[in-house]
């Protein structure tokens, strides 16, 4: 079975500041497709980053960087210079075939 | 281009009536997923459709629950009967299946409250 872990139900950060949200995974799927989603208040899921795990390049966008650790099955994103429009819901997702599986969640608070 | 439109963005009903949650997906997509949210489960998969025809259903709960895609541009997804457990936010999302890296792009949901 297919099983993303996210272990921080909530967690909090200064605006400016850095912060890193963890996901473990696990995946039968020798090709595989790792992703980080953002759901603000709005409820709509929004792409923030994918990873390829084939790929040993970590993946980058803008502010938004992953840590991709694949023997230990580990990807976790790292939100630099955090501002007050990233407070969200982030999900860590794993591909199984073009579906995705979700983990639970992380409740990103940031701060004046 | 418009994206992934779900109606009704808000419904609530008794236990016991018929529910219709309805998905237009992004055009040229030929992959449709249905998601449901609850606090308990977080997201899970319900089902999903490649160019109108159901792939995987093993996320169905039960068969209270069943979902159509007639035509490329158009998905339902009806619980009848509804009871209160099925009270969550269903997701609509839908892909342009060229790789299984490809991007889901989800719609507002529909929250469904069962009284």
């Amino acid at each position: 079975a297919q099983t993303v872990t996210q272990s921080q139900p909530e967690m909090s950060v200064q605006e400016a500041e850095t912060v890193t949200l963890s996901c473990t995974y696990d995946t039968s799927e020798s090709d595989y497709y790792l992703f980080w989603y953002k759901q603000p208040p709005s409820r709509q899921m929004i792409l923030v980053i994918r990873q390829e795990a084939y790929k040993q390049q970590n993946a980058t966008e803008n502010r938004f960087s992953v840590n991709f650790q694949k023997a230990a099955k580990s990807f976790s994103l790292k939100i630099s210079d955090s501002q007050l429009g990233d407070a969200a819901m982030y999900f860590c997702a794993s591909n199984s075939g073009y579906a995705l599986n979700f983990g639970k969640g992380t409740s990103l608070l940031v701060t004046p | 281009d418009a994206g992934v439109i779900q109606s009704p963005r808000h419904e609530v009903t008794e236990m016991g009536q018929e529910v219709t949650l309805r998905c237009k997906p992004i055009s040229g997509h030929d992959y449709l997923f249905w998601y449901r949210q609850t606090m308990m489960r977080g997201l899970e998969l319900l089902i999903y459709f490649n160019n109108n025809v159901p792939i995987d259903d093993s996320g169905m709960p039960e068969d209270r629950f069943s979902a159509k895609m007639p035509n490329a541009s158009f998905s339902t997804l009806k619980i009848q009967p509804s009871e209160p457990r099925d009270s969550a936010v269903y997701f609509c999302a839908s892909s342009l299946g060229t790789s299984p890296a490809g991007e889901l792009f989800f719609g507002e949901g529909s929250r469904l409250t069962v009284l």
